[in-house]
């Protein structure tokens, strides 16, 4: 257990619907990253904060998802109208400026019927 | 841009034997290069890390990783598997960039038969 929490860890949803995830990352890490992982492929990388800042967000799929960090600690990943290529692991993991190494979270798994 | 190619995808091994694992990468500049393991219904985990220094890293559980900068390579070895290293290993790249975003490779499954 790294001390990130993920919650849903499994969400089943209807194509078209939004869904919200939640991580809680390690109290002291003031960074926050969130990847997705498909079947039979390594995490890639989606958006990530430090502190509440959101610094890089380029890489989020497409204006459908968004993340915050309102307050530099939790923070949510929604995507709206979700599609059936949604599916996916949503993967969460924190760590500080000036060391190189994230924690990840057990993930989210996201089924879109 | 970087990326990570991982060249095997499933390995299957007895117990005992040698394993080594490929990594390769796509960067111009300075690398921070990382395994990450998955065992079976856990969340990943660092195995371990090059930064710089010494090409040759020791990780946790008998693991190592030698870093060849001429051959844009990360390769993971260990001499000697048990049924217990059965898991999904990840390389992957930070280029050095501000933010410490990773890349990952596709992954190799690896299955250890007892």
């Amino acid at each position: 257990d790294t001390g990130v929490s993920q919650n849903p860890r499994h969400k089943i949803t209807k194509r078209g619907q939004n869904v919200t995830f939640r991580c809680d990352p390690i109290s002291e890490h003031n960074r926050l990253y969130w990847y997705r992982q498909t079947l039979g492929q390594g995490p890639e990388f989606l958006t990530y904060f430090q502190n509440e800042a959101q610094l890089e967000k380029s890489r989020l799929l497409s204006d459908r998802f968004s993340a915050e960090r309102p307050k530099g600690s939790f923070s949510t990943l929604e995507i709206q109208r979700t599609e059936q290529g949604d599916s996916a692991m949503y993967l969460c993991a924190c760590g500080t400026s000036g060391l190189w190494e994230q924690f990840f979270g057990p993930g989210t798994r996201l089924t879109v019927l | 841009a970087q990326s990570v190619s991982q060249h095997n995808h499933h390995v299957i091994l007895s117990e005992a034997a040698s394993l080594e694992l490929g990594c390769n990468y796509s960067y111009g500049g300075t690398v921070n290069l990382f395994w990450y393991v998955q065992y079976p219904g856990q969340h990943l985990q660092l195995l371990l890390k090059y930064f710089s220094g010494d090409p040759l890293v020791k990780g946790i559980k008998g693991f190592e990783a030698e870093f060849i900068k001429s051959k844009f390579s990360f390769n993971l070895r260990k001499p000697s598997v048990q049924w217990s290293d059965t898991a999904e290993y990840f390389c992957a790249v930070n280029g050095n960039n501000a933010g410490n975003m990773l890349t990952f490779g596709g992954g190799t499954r690896l299955m250890v038969k007892p």
